[in-house]
């Protein structure tokens, strides 16, 4: 059972380049989302998105970009990267919207920028 | 505003023995979710329970039970029979009606003792 992959898992950055992580889903959920995770916290939303071609801020959105051309994907872009971006990263994903969904969560990705 | 507050930073508890993990929260909402995730050490989120704002009953499965006090906006996590793989951190969640975030608590290190 894949579920929501991502990738990499670990990724060492220096202030000011750029990166992709990557997020694909095989549960054909149209809602998608970013979240970050700093150390001793609980996740905080980056983006969303309710459908292909649809996507939409979160509450911490600066610093980040994303898009969505299929159901499966969900990529998240840092650009010029911060040391402030030094976090867990979780792709997730639900079937439907409505507070009874349940959302399902990859693995996580670690990034530190130095 | 939502808020998810999880009083026990910490938690050591014998094998075998049952524990509650705490969890208040804060909404103005009649309509939400709230929901129980699992962190190993390994990093993933892990989905344990839900219990929505309309069910009449508390939610269970398997070991893991949710004491859901409405009244005192309370969804406390009940395991029963804690096992050493217990060990990890557990976040309460709560997803407003319409709201496209899952708002995390601070999370309780929950450490099983042989």
């Amino acid at each position: 059972n894949a579920g929501v992959t991502q990738t990499p898992k670990f990724r060492i950055l220096k202030i000011g380049q750029s990166m992709t992580l990557q997020c694909t889903q095989d549960m054909n959920h149209n809602y998608m989302y970013w979240y970050r995770q700093d150390p001793g916290m609980g996740l905080k939303l980056i983006y969303y998105s309710v459908g292909a071609g649809i996507t939409d801020k979160g509450e911490v959105p600066n610093g980040y970009n994303v898009s969505r051309s299929t159901t499966e994907d969900f990529p998240l872009r840092l650009e010029l990267a911060a040391p402030s971006q030094t976090s867990v990263y979780f792709c997730a994903s639900s079937y439907e919207a409505g507070y009874s969904a349940t959302i399902y969560f990859g693995e996580g990705s670690w990034l530190t920028v130095v | 505003a939502q808020k998810i507050t999880q009083t026990q930073p910490g938690m050591f508890v014998q094998e075998k023995e049952a524990v509650t993990l705490d969890c208040t929260y804060d909404t103005s909402d009649p309509s939400y979710g709230l929901f129980w995730y699992k962190q190993p050490s390994s990093g993933e989120m892990i989905f344990l329970i839900y219990q929505g704002s309309y069910d009449q009953q508390n939610a269970t499965e398997g070991r893991y039970s949710l004491n859901f006090q409405k009244a005192r906006k309370s969804a406390n996590l009940v395991i029963s029979a804690s096992q050493l793989g217990d060990s990890a951190m557990y976040f309460c969640a709560m997803r407003e009606g319409g709201a496209q975030k899952l708002v995390f608590g601070q999370g309780t290190r929950l450490t099983i003792n042989p």
